[in-house]
């Protein structure tokens, strides 16, 4: 069975950086672009970022891009979010995404890690 | 930036009522659409893409329509594990979504 889960989340202060990891299983993690989307406390979903099968294209939202990295070790079936400058409106529940082929919707989604910004 | 905007943000419904949903996106998006379904505390599940086609898996009371910029979900019949927030996705540029349509009793 495919799956996706989601860790390194956690309280971190405005400013500081986190590392969230996605460990993916079931399916040929190397063929697909994959996604980060994050959900605000009782709030919608926004994508954040998008890498390709091989690591060689990103995509950044504008509320991200300078601050997000997105990577992937596909040695390790593993996709990562570098995310530093933290600021308190990045608090959400983030998930990492699988595209399905070269869309940009997701077929397959993880359960979240959680990511808070308080000081 | 496209913006998609649902309507309504809730809606109150029994089990075994007809429910419609709409998505209305600020330019043409084709048929670039989405819709998902999110109970509480879950990560969303993949509904319909394309408009009208359905996942594998997902039962057939569901069904999306429209074109352009105007799009609907239908939920035929709904059952008790269809009360949850409902979002559409335009993904004709990049990936954005509505803001969401809670089902609630």
């Amino acid at each position: 069975e495919a799956q996706l889960l989601e860790s390194g989340g956690g309280l971190e202060q405005p400013g500081g950086s986190l590392r969230l990891s996605c460990a993916a299983s079931g399916f040929t993690f190397s063929t697909y672009d994959m996604s980060w989307v994050r959900q605000a406390p009782g709030q919608g979903l926004e994508w954040v970022s998008r890498i390709s099968a091989r690591g060689a294209n990103t995509y950044y939202a504008d509320s991200v891009r300078g601050r997000f990295t997105i990577s992937r070790d596909n040695s390790k079936n593993t996709l990562y979010l570098q995310m530093n400058s933290l600021r308190a409106d990045d608090t959400a529940v983030y998930y990492c995404a699988k595209h399905s082929g070269n869309y940009w919707y997701f077929d397959l989604w993880g359960r979240g890690t959680l990511v808070t910004v308080s000081s | 930036d496209i913006q998609m905007t649902q309507s309504p943000s809730t809606l109150s419904a029994s089990v075994g009522d007809r429910v419609t949903i709409t998505c209305r996106a600020s330019q043409s998006i084709s048929s670039w659409l989405a819709w998902y379904q999110q109970r509480p505390g879950k990560a969303p599940k993949l509904l319909i893409f394309g408009v009208s086609s359905l996942e594998p898996g997902v039962p057939s009371r569901f069904s999306g329509s429209g074109s352009g910029t105007d799009f609907t979900l239908t939920i035929s019949s709904l059952q008790p594990d269809d009360f949850a927030t409902y979002y559409c996705q335009q993904y004709n540029s990049y990936s954005t979504f509505g803001q969401g349509t809670k089902v609630e009793i």
